[in-house]
């Protein structure tokens, strides 16, 4: 059972707007910086999103994240057939001193 | 461009010792600011962090597997490598190295992953 908690699957037609939530607790998202990662199929998963909503370079502005309290969100804009994959939300966690993922969520392009 | 590929035994037997190896290229292992880490992925499964290692040796890990964890870094060989004490078939996953922005707090750089079986 993940620390952090993602809905299993989402979906979306292409040129949607979707969204992917990440609830945790006061001890991770509460208080650090929230970070999503993509991971497409029979890849490693790749940094999205770091420090609750910025992008690193080349990720597209059609992917944002955001933050309120215990909880955050991932959203995907004019979705393409590419952002198939799965996400994954992480935090840093003061009870467990280390970073936790939440269970992931399996996009899926209609 | 930094790059991280794992390498070690794909088949290892119950209660026996997992051992990987991830080596370092294009960049260095000793960098300030970044710690080195493992994370892995049992099949279909989420990600699961097992722990962290500083090019001075100073290392941090999950509670959950720490009292069988050990990590080490060989900065002469840019490499750093883990070890998994008595493993049983829950152990088996992609185990992947990556790099961990003390600063950032996120792993922005990922090896492709080795898959480990734990089987007799």
């Amino acid at each position: 059972q993940s620390v952090l908690t993602q809905p299993p699957s989402a979906s979306g037609t292409p040129g949607q707007r979707v969204t992917i939530s990440c609830s945790g607790s006061t001890s991770s998202i509460g208080s650090n910086y929230v970070y999503w990662y993509q991971q497409l199929p029979r890849t490693a998963p790749k940094l999205l999103i770091f420090r609750n909503n910025l992008r690193p370079s080349g990720v597209p502005d059609r992917f944002s994240g955001s933050k309120s309290g215990t909880s955050a969100s991932l959203a995907i804009s004019g979705l393409r057939s590419e952002d198939e994959a799965d996400y994954y939300c992480a935090a840093w966690d003061d009870t467990v001193s280390g970073p936790v993922f939440g269970g992931g969520t399996k996009l899926t392009v209609l | 461009h930094l790059q991280l590929q794992e390498s070690g035994p794909r088949l290892v037997k119950p209660s026996e010792t997992l051992s990987l190896t991830c080596s370092v290229s294009g960049g260095s292992i000793s960098s300030n600011s970044y710690y080195w880490g493992w994370i892995r992925q049992p099949p279909g499964k989420g990600l699961e962090w097992i722990g962290s290692i500083y090019y001075t040796g100073g290392a941090y890990y999950n509670p959950s597997l720490k009292s069988r964890v050990t990590t080490s870094v060989d900065t002469s060989r840019n490499q750093f490598s883990l070890k998994l004490s008595s493993v049983t078939a829950a152990d088996t996953a992609m185990y992947y190295c990556a790099r961990y922005s003390d600063y950032d707090h996120d792993f922005d750089y990922w090896g492709q992953g080795t898959l480990v079986t734990v089987s007799s």
